[in-house]
Order: C-alpha cells, then structure tokens, then sequence
C-alpha cells in the first residue's frame, strides 16, 4: 500500500524557515518523480515544486523560488521542502504527492494527507 | 487568478449529467495533455482522469475527460450526492515551465 506521510509544519514567524518532510513506502522511490502542492485556507491547490525520480531535476512556481528548495534521500525513501524567508502568504496545508513515473510532473495518483504551515507574527 | 479558468461552481441534480470547463492557452492545454483532480470536503485530492481522458482503476465510467484545442471539460454523468466536492483540472505551461492548477469548480448536487 502506498503511503504519504508528510510532518515538520508548524507556526512560524513571517521571515523564518522551516523543514517539511514526507516518508514514503509502499512503492520504488527513485522511480517517482515527487511534488509539493498547497492548499491556503479555503482556497484551490498551488502548486509548488517538483523533483524527479532521480533528483537531478527540479522545478518551482514563480511564487516560491529562490526560497523553497525541493529535495529528495533515495536511501532514506523521503522527500523534504526547505521553507526560508516565509511570507503570510504561504500559510497553507502543504500536500506531498507521487507522480506515476520518474518524469510526470503534474499526474499525481497518490497525495500524503497533509501538514500545515501558519507564517503569523 | 488562475491561468487555467473554470467556473467557480456548478450544481445539478441526482442522475443528471454535468459538465465542468477549463480554458487555457496554447503554452499549456493546447500543447500539454490536461488531468482532473477530485477533492471532498476534507479530504486530499484525488486523480479523476489524466492525459485529458483515461481513467485511473477504480474511478467509475460516469467521469469522463475531453480536451478541444485549448480547453478541456469533466463530463460526470449519472449524478450521485458522494460526487459533491472541489474539482480541479491541471496542465504543464511550457512558458512558464511549471504545473498549472484551475481555480476549482465546487460541485454541488442540489
């Protein structure tokens, strides 16, 4: 059985970092590419980034880049969000989830449950 | 706002057929293939239909998927209360060299 399961959000002061993490099982690790999405409250998904199977490839939204890095242990089956200078706009639940290949960038057919990040002062 | 433009909601009645749009531009839906997401209430979302018209195992005939130079639409047929949720089509933009999400339909069986 597949499982997603995403931990590390937290409340945090607007200009703080943060580390989200997602454990993995259930399926061949390096053969999935990984992405990040969110959800604001009461709001629709935003996607976030995406790693490829083998971590060699990455990419972000505009909204994010230059202070979410994506990255991914093979070893240790766990894909991680490094969050630094956090804004109020990115308070969201922050959803992991499993494209079908190593290079599927949006076809996501698994989704982690989700962890909440709150950037309030 | 959203590049990907769906209607905010939409709504019918037990066994009618509904129709959801996602409009885009050439950079994504007309170049790339488009999915759609369903998401209940609570819950995280779910694949409905990839490459703008397979169905994932498991999800029931009644949705289907079209895609018409650049735009795209979820047709659900056959309309039962379990199908009240958010969905959401998605597409690669190659301009911006990134996933884009619709803003979301919420479906509401009256």
């Amino acid at each position: 059985e597949v499982q997603l399961l995403e931990s590390g959000g937290d409340l945090v002061q607007p200009g703080g970092s943060l580390r989200l993490s997602c454990a993995a099982s259930g399926f061949t690790f390096s053969a999935s590419a990984l992405s990040w999405v969110r959800q604001s409250p009461g709001k629709g998904l935003e996607w976030v980034s995406t790693i490829s199977g083998s971590g060699t490839r990455t990419f972000y939204a505009d909204s994010v880049k230059g202070r979410l890095t994506i990255s991914r242990d093979n070893s240790k089956n766990t894909l991680y969000l490094q969050m630094n200078s956090l804004r109020a706009e990115d308070t969201a639940v922050y959803y992991c989830a499993k494209g079908v290949h190593s290079s599927s960038w949006y076809t996501y057919d698994y989704w982690g449950q989700g962890t909440l990040v709150t950037v309030s002062s | 706002q959203s590049v990907l433009t769906q209607p905010p909601s939409a709504s019918g009645t037990p066994g009618q057929r509904v129709t959801i749009s996602c409009s885009g531009s050439r950079s994504n839906i007309g170049g790339n293939t488009v999915n759609w997401y369903q998401q209940l209430p609570g819950t995280a979302p779910k694949l409905l239909i990839h490459s703008d018209n397979e169905r994932p195992s498991g999800v029931p005939d009644r949705f289907s998927g079209s895609k018409s130079g650049t735009s795209a639409s979820l047709a659900i047929s056959g309309l039962q209360s379990d199908d009240e949720a958010d969905y959401y089509c998605a597409s690669w933009d190659d301009s911006l060299k990134g996933v884009l999400f619709g803003g979301g339909t919420k479906l509401t069986v009256l």
